[in-house]
């Protein structure tokens, strides 16, 4: 089956503007993770939901990063007012189930975020 | 939230085993290990992943020490399209969050 999808997959915007970020989970998956990074590092947790419940947004570095997860299946990711430190690639993931630990996260191919 | 310490690059001989360890000391008891790699451009690729015993899947094997602070990620066979980055990741109870940490750069030489 089709596998988490992201769109689009490379985004330049300028300094100011507003960008979405789309993200289409695993038909059925429950749980959806949206994570951050920069150049040479690795992710960072931005936000989870569970369904359309945004249960942890603890990793949002800012008021202008808002996550949204309307219907329990595809999410957006909203940057607004973009600055140059927001250059990076953004992740979602996907996982079946929603407690318990042991969640296989099935990550997107990201998408690249440069603010000029 | 759980940390991971990993070495930052690791060659492997084409064919060898390759041996990637990972420290995660401050880890809970109810706290899983996850491995995943990551090839360039691409996102994450989910290898293995365990509690407390040792897992093997087709693709790796997982070992744990008893104590639960490090764990190794075993290759048995490495190939050149086995060349990418190599996180070791603890799932942090509650959200099932992934705390990353900066990967081990494995390549593998012909």
């Amino acid at each position: 089956g089709a596998g988490v999808s992201q769109s689009p997959r490379y985004k330049v915007a300028k300094r100011g503007q507003d960008v979405a970020l789309r993200c289409d989970p695993i038909s059925g998956h429950v749980s959806l993770f949206w994570y951050q990074q920069a150049l040479g590092q690795g992710p960072e947790f931005l936000t989870y939901f569970q369904n359309e419940a945004q249960l942890d947004k603890s990793g949002l570095p800012s008021d202008r990063f808002f996550a949204e997860r309307p219907e329990g299946s595809v999410s957006t990711l909203k940057i607004q007012r973009t600055q140059q430190e927001d250059s990076a690639v953004y992740l979602c993931a996907s996982s079946l189930g929603s407690g318990g630990g042991g969640l296989t996260q099935y990550f997107g191919p990201g998408t690249r975020l440069t603010v000029l | 939230d759980a940390k991971t310490t990993q070495p930052p690059s690791m060659d492997c001989a084409e064919g060898r085993a390759a041996n990637l360890p990972c420290n995660h000391s401050t880890i809970s008891g109810n706290e899983y290990v996850y491995w995943y790699r990551q090839i360039h451009s691409q996102g994450p690729q989910y290898i293995i992943h365990g509690l407390k015993n040792n897992e093997t899947n087709e693709m790796a094997s997982l070992i744990i020490t008893e104590d639960r602070k490090s764990s190794t990620l075993i290759l048995p066979h490495a190939t050149l399209r086995d060349t990418a980055v190599y996180y070791c990741i603890v799932e942090f109870w509650g959200t099932y969050k992934y705390i990353f940490g900066t990967g081990t750069r494995l390549k593998v030489l012909a």
